[in-house]
């Protein structure tokens, strides 16, 4: 299988420890974005990534969550000191070049976060 | 900023009957707009997309229209299947700028058909 893949796939932590989680896009996709999905809710834009550069962050995201995509492969997500309200489905999409605002993004199948 | 606001849910319907879910959008410029569906148990997958005023977008039998007078991505299907029970999401992502591509989602609409 050729699609985005994301490690792991549920995650439960306590309160206050840090977590990662990972992020594999497809292979000629030089776009990678950072969502986050709660309950009932559509996904909303955590960051973004055009290769290894990150060119935007969401006022969403506290100081407390940092990405990073070395090499322009692969991403990482990490959250310090995770609290409750973090619980939630966090996907990983990527995109061909092109023109971003048209292309198609391919979504992975999220990491389920839960801060107990 | 971009919204997107979805009809409220879940949706029931019998097999063959007529879908609408409604989709308006509030944007600046021109965006493009998605439908997306995520079946159960499955990840978000793209089911159509209009770049510009007046498209239309098409896939599996599902239909929308890109209404810029009206701010609307209407997704219609004609007779549904039991097989279209899933989560639909209108998108839009915007142009040009610093919109990367960046999708803004509607909060979703739970359609569930029954045989």
């Amino acid at each position: 299988d050729t699609g985005v893949s994301q490690d792991p796939r549920h995650k439960i932590t306590k309160r206050g420890q840090n977590v990662t989680f990972r992020c594999d896009p497809i292979s000629e996709h030089n776009r990678l974005y950072w969502y986050r999905q709660t309950l009932g809710q559509g996904p909303e834009f955590l960051t973004y990534f055009q290769n290894e550069a990150q060119l935007e962050k969401s006022r969403l995201l506290s100081d407390r969550f940092s990405a990073e995509r070395p090499k322009g492969s692969f991403s990482t997500l990490e959250i310090q000191r995770t609290e409750q309200g973090d619980s939630a489905m966090y996907l990983c999409a990527s995109s061909p070049p092109g023109l971003a605002g048209t292309n198609e993004q391919f979504f992975g199948p999220g990491t389920r976060l839960t801060v107990l | 900023g971009n919204s997107v606001t979805q009809m409220e849910g879940p949706v029931t319907l019998s097999e063959e009957a007529f879908l609408t879910i409604n989709c308006t959008y509030t944007a600046t410029g021109y965006p493009s707009l998605f439908w997306y569906v995520q079946y159960p148990g499955e990840g978000l997958q793209l089911l159509l997309k209009a770049t510009k005023a007046d498209d239309k977008g098409s896939n599996k039998g599902f239909e929308a229209t890109y209404r810029k007078e009206t701010t609307s991505f209407h997704l219609e299907k004609g007779s549904v299947q039991v097989s279209d029970s899933a989560v639909y999401f209108c998108a839009l992502s915007g142009q040009g700028g610093t919109s990367y591509g960046k999708l803004t989602f509607g909060q979703g609409t739970i359609l569930t058909v029954h045989p």
